[in-house]
């Protein structure tokens, strides 16, 4: 059975770089016909997709986080991560890493809640 | 990019009710939308996808329809475990993938 775990800091200051990890298990991040996404959902909001990428490095971004933003792969370690710089009290929301299957989010993490504060 | 519109905000029912969800979209998503179901604390389920297909363990009181710019989900009877938020995706033109704003289904 396929899992999801995401990991990182629940606490990030303004100006500073929000770092994700993504841990796979139960399953292989080098599935030919899976993309990996993270979408988040700031408290009581909906849901925004945040970028998507390929285990051969791939990516496809939000426009409006496209300059903040950076995910990779480690397939060694079965983990995607998200980096995203220069946070603000915007930022602050639910972050969710999902598995992602013909553009529809078919496996979730729990996810994580990050708070932008000082 | 493709904008999806979910009304009602709220929908206030009671358990073997039925509920009717919309998703309207800016342009046309093709059959391209599926539908989420949040509780709280939880992250999203994915319960139909391309319009009208149920996911594998999705009760079949769980239908989708619709194409082009209208979509529909319907819980033809509502039980206690139903009560949630459910939000539309379309994956027609990616990027970006988009969701609608959410439904609150309510007691």
């Amino acid at each position: 059975q396929l899992q999801l775990q995401e990991s990182g800091p629940g606490l990030v200051k303004p100006s500073e770089t929000l770092s994700l990890t993504c841990t796979v298990s139960g399953g292989s991040i080098t599935s030919s016909i899976h993309y990996w996404g993270w979408i988040r959902q700031p408290p009581g909001k909906g849901l925004e997709w945040i970028g998507s990428m390929f285990y051969s490095g791939t990516t496809h971004y939000n426009a409006s986080l496209k300059s903040r933003l950076t995910m990779s792969v480690d397939t060694s370690k079965n983990q995607f991560s998200l980096k995203l710089t220069s946070v603000t009290a915007a930022d602050t929301a639910a972050y969710y890493c999902a598995r992602q299957w013909r553009g529809y989010f078919d496996n979730w993490g729990q996810g994580i809640l990050v708070i932008v504060s000082s | 990019e493709i904008v999806l519109t979910q009304s009602p905000a709220t929908l206030s029912l009671s358990p073997g009710e039925r509920a009717t969800l919309s998703c309207r979209a800016s342009e046309s998503a093709s059959s391209y939308v599926a539908w989420y179901q949040q509780k709280p604390g939880q992250a999203p389920r994915l319960l139909i996808y391309d319009s009208s297909h149920r996911e594998t363990g999705v009760p079949a009181r769980f239908s989708g329809s619709g194409s082009g710019t209208d979509f529909t989900l319907t819980i033809s009877s509502l039980e206690p475990e139903d009560f949630a938020v459910y939000f539309c995706q379309q994956r027609h033109r990616w990027p970006p993938l988009t969701f609608g704003g959410g439904t609150k289904v309510e007691i």
